[in-house]
């Protein structure tokens, strides 16, 4: 089974910062990984597809990048509506979640 | 636009069997995989079971492999998830999710819509 290493499992920022979020496949996994974001009580919310591909509707500040067994999240221009929990899916063999990294407010 | 909506859950004793419902709408179920999705209290999400849109080819994570059976009938739009042996570790809200197509149809392997989720309570 593919495993998902996420870091940090929480990460504290303010209002217009930049935050990375970083996801480790235990091995290769090309660029099969999404980015979902879910808030409390809400359903995920696909972000990133293809390791880098936006989803159609997602803001440009939220950037996608790796392939093979490193990923990255990237959330520019932090806003109020992003304070919330991030997921990576490997979906190249089977499906595994990251443990998820909860965003708050610094 | 696509819905999806689970039913079924509710409080079991462990040991017990349950079978959840994902009724889908707005969009030709027949052409694309579905998934069970889970989420335990206050913990993260964990795939627990696929089939692919033809139901010919199921695939399970192995903490409810041999216990769940995933299953659709595409003359009714709905996803099946039937499970035995329930465990107190089984308790989680348990959401169907659609996989998503590229433009030529074929499975892209990640989830694009989800359900609001349907709970499931193991407990004595």
């Amino acid at each position: 089974d593919i495993q998902m290493t996420q870091s940090p499992s929480t990460l504290s920022a303010s209002v217009g910062d930049s935050v990375t979020i970083t996801c480790r496949a235990s091995q290769s996994i090309t660029e099969d990984l999404a980015w979902y974001q879910q808030k409390p009580g809400k359903v995920p919310k696909v972000l990133i597809y293809g390791a880098s591909s936006l989803q159609s509707g997602v803001p440009a500040r939220f950037f996608g990048s790796g392939s093979g067994t490193q990923f990255t999240l990237t959330i520019t221009d932090l806003q109020p509506d992003d304070f919330a929990t991030y997921y990576c899916l490997q979906y190249y063999n089977y499906w595994a979640f990251g443990q998820g990294t909860k965003v708050d407010i610094e | 636009d696509v819905q999806l909506l689970e039913s079924g859950g509710g409080l079991v004793q462990p040991g017990g069997s349950l079978r959840l419902s994902c009724a889908a709408s707005k969009f030709i179920f027949g052409r694309f995989a579905m998934n069970w999705v889970r989420q335990a209290p206050g913990k993260g999400l964990e795939w627990v079971a696929t089939i692919s849109a033809s139901g010919a080819s199921p695939y399970y994570a192995e903490s409810v492999n041999g216990r769940f059976t995933i299953s659709r009938d595409n003359s009714k739009s709905t996803l099946y998830l039937e499970m035995n042996f329930l465990r107190g570790d089984d308790t989680a809200i348990y959401y169907c999710a659609r996989d998503n197509v590229d433009d030529s149809g074929i499975p892209r392997g990640y989830f694009d819509y989800w359900g609001q989720g349907t709970l499931v309570a193991v407990s004595s």
